[in-house]
């Protein structure tokens, strides 16, 4: 158990809607990255945010926006969802901004039908 | 942009024998190495870590990995396969300043009886 918690675990839908994920860091870590996983693209880092703001962002889409809150939890919102978003999407955190150790959540798998 | 390549996309080996998995990395500079697995369902566990020192790095479960500057690789070792090793194994590079982990593809480890 990593000490990062991930919900949901599962999440099906349909396509056009709009979706939330939510991410609860390790105690003490200030530091959150989400990253995507699918068959076609691998593992590819989406966005990261350092105690409430936005520090760095990856191959995020358009559609796609998260925010930490002041308690470090943060939430990744999915919306206009087609096929293709369907995949996991992991949670990881850190200690510090600086690309130390990442630890990883359980991920969500989201299925877009 | 940093790379990470891993060229065995699966691998058998037979419970109790020896484990190479190969991982090749692009950075102009010395960057963070890491490895994690991944079990069916499950999220990424860190396996070890590089950053600096000692380039013969220990990691959990037996599994150990060497920093080679010169070949730009970061190959993981296990001397002896458990049938619960069996996962997929991921190669990661981070860069200092660089808020991200690129991964490989991933090598899959299948361990036959």
């Amino acid at each position: 158990d990593s000490g990062v918690t991930q919900t949901p675990k599962h999440l099906i839908t349909a396509t056009g809607q709009r979706v939330t994920l939510r991410c609860s860091p390790r105690s003490g870590d200030l530091s959150v990255y989400w990253y995507q996983q699918s068959l076609d693209q691998g593992l590819q880092f989406l966005i990261q945010y350092y105690n409430g703001e936005e520090r760095a962002k990856g191959n995020i889409l358009e559609r796609f926006s998260a925010q930490q809150f002041p308690d470090l939890h943060s939430e990744l919102n999915l919306s206009s969802l087609e096929l293709g978003d369907s995949a996991l999407y992991f949670c990881a955190s850190s200690a510090t901004g600086g690309n130390y150790e990442q630890y990883f959540g359980p991920g969500t798998r989201l299925t877009v039908t | 942009a940093q790379s990470v390549t891993q060229p065995d996309i699966h691998i058998t080996v037979s419970e109790g024998a020896s484990l190479e998995l190969r991982c090749n990395y692009s950075y102009g500079a010395t960057p963070y190495l890491f490895w994690y697995v991944q079990s069916p369902g499950q999220g990424l566990q860190l396996l070890l870590k590089y950053f600096s020192g000692d380039t013969l790095v220990q990691g959990i479960k037996g599994f150990e990995a060497e920093f080679k500057r010169s070949q730009s690789s970061f190959n993981l070792r296990k001397p002896s396969v458990h049938w619960s090793d069996a996962a997929e194994y991921f190669c990661a590079v981070g860069v200092v300043g660089f808020q991200k982990l690129v991964f490989g593809t991933g090598t899959r480890l299948l361990v036959s009886p």
